[in-house]
């Protein structure tokens, strides 16, 4: 059974960095044609997709975040991290990873965890 | 960056009628367009992949179509359950893989 769980703070202050935690279970975060994404979700908006880590530890970013952005795995413990730098209020969303697989015509984030909320304010 | 443009931005159905949401792209995606259904306060679930192949589990009234650049999910026989916000959302080549700004189904 495949599941994926986000942690991290409910709370962060202006200009801190926010950490966020994606656990998963049920895949091997190195098995081919697959990787896991963060997508975050303003309230009442719609989703942006923020960054991705590959099978292969391939990375890729958001341009208009890339600056603040880091993704990173750690396979032994099936976690994918996320730091994001100098938070801002307008950062205040629903976190979420998801994973994406890829098999001939099936390219999406077919698993998604829970999310959790962020709230950045002082 | 590929745009994606969905419409309408909401709408509102009765139960057992037939609704059709469409989502347009700035330039060709092949079939790598995918639909997603958020029910209030959870997470996205994956409905219909590759344009229009139905995910496992999703109901058979959820179905998909592709022309060219336009994509379209249509929903029929509507339930109450299926008051959600729907997603399309773009995966060709390299990211970013936008998500449209979503369409509202209410249920009357």
């Amino acid at each position: 059974q495949v599941t994926l769980k986000e942690s991290g703070p409910a709370l962060v202050k202006p200009t801190e960095t926010l950490t966020l935690t994606c656990t998963v279970s049920g895949f091997s975060l190195s098995s081919a044609r697959m990787g896991v994404s963060w997508i975050r979700q303003p309230p009442g908006k719609a989703l942006e997709w923020l960054a991705h880590i590959f099978s292969n530890d391939e990375k890729v970013y958001s341009a208009s975040l890339k600056s603040r952005l880091t993704i990173s795995r750690d396979t032994s413990k099936s976690q994918v991290v996320l730091t994001m730098t100098n938070m801002d209020p307008l950062d205040t969303a629903t976190y979420y990873c998801a994973r994406k697989w890829y098999s001939g015509t099936l390219d999406a984030f077919d698993f998604w965890g829970q999310g959790t909320v962020v709230t950045v304010s002082s | 960056d590929i745009q994606m443009t969905q419409s309408p931005s909401s709408l509102s159905a009765s139960v057992g009628d037939t609704v059709t949401i469409t989502c347009r792209a700035s330039r060709s995606l092949n079939t790598y367009l995918n639909w997603y259904q958020q029910q209030p306060g959870k997470a996205p679930r994956l409905l219909i992949y590759g344009a229009v192949s139905l995910q496992s589990g999703v109901p058979s009234r959820f179905s998909a179509s592709a022309s060219g650049t336009d994509f379209t999910l249509t929903i029929s026989r509507l339930q109450p359950e299926d008051s959600a916000t729907y997603y399309c959302q773009q995966t060709f080549i390299t990211p970013p893989w936008e998500f449209g700004l979503g369409t509202k189904v209410e249920i009357k």
